[in-house]
């Protein structure tokens, strides 16, 4: 398996546009999280799925962040307007039905203007 | 408030030396304690889990424990080599599950020859 493929790895853009990041998880992973990770704030949990059914997004930072998983091998976050406080590590991360070890992927590193 | 805190934010040893990562956390109602190790520009990889009714486990050269009662646990290094360069997360979660997760905001491990 080739892990869980986040696109694109690196996203420049300016300050109101829209941006769409994406994640495919690994086959047969039931469960799937976006994070975010910033040098102040460390990791931070957004939101996570659980068979495409959003189960917690307490972590989204405002109405701007919205996330989908329309099929199972498929997800999307997306954020519009972005701004410059939106610069950070997004990464996607699944695992097993009932498991506990989260698999990441390599992240999408977004700079916003 | 659920925190987790580790120390320290960042080491420097000799190649071959041991070294020990310390992790609090004031999380409540625990349910699991989470090593993960991330490499520069990578995203974090799972090193151990323990639950409550463990107090150590084991992974190659690194070994983590865990102190239910007074919240703590570490994660020891044997013989540390230069590819352990990287940052160590500790991650609780609780409500009896595997979220929502707290994070700690890492130690920087550099292994220098």
């Amino acid at each position: 398996d080739a892990g869980v493929i986040q696109s694109p790895r690196h996203e420049v853009t300016e300050m109101g546009q829209e941006v769409t990041l994406r994640c495919k998880p690994i086959s047969g992973h039931d469960y799937l999280f976006w994070y975010r990770q910033t040098m102040m704030r460390g990791l931070e949990l957004l939101i996570y799925f659980n068979n495409n059914v959003p189960i917690d997004d307490s972590g989204m930072p405002e109405d701007r962040f919205s996330a989908k998983m329309p099929n199972a091998s498929f997800s999307t976050l997306k954020i519009q307007p972005s701004e410059p406080r939106d610069s950070a590590v997004y990464f996607c991360a699944t695992s097993e039905q009932g498991g506990e070890t989260q698999y990441f992927g390599p992240g999408t590193r977004l700079l916003v203007l | 408030k659920n925190q987790v805190e580790q120390s320290p934010q960042s080491l420097i040893i000799l190649e071959g030396k041991n070294c020990t990562l310390q992790c609090n956390y004031t999380v409540s109602p625990f349910s699991n304690l989470r090593w993960y190790k991330q490499d520069t520009g990578r995203g974090p990889v799972s090193l151990t889990i323990m639950t409550f009714s463990e107090n150590t486990k084991s992974n190659g050269r690194y070994t983590a424990t865990l102190d239910a009662d007074t919240k703590q646990s570490s994660l020891h290094i044997t013989a540390s080599q230069l590819s352990d360069s990287a940052s160590y997360i500790c991650v609780v979660s609780y409500n009896s599950g595997n979220t929502p997760l707290v994070f700690g905001k890492g130690t920087r491990l550099s292994v220098i020859a």
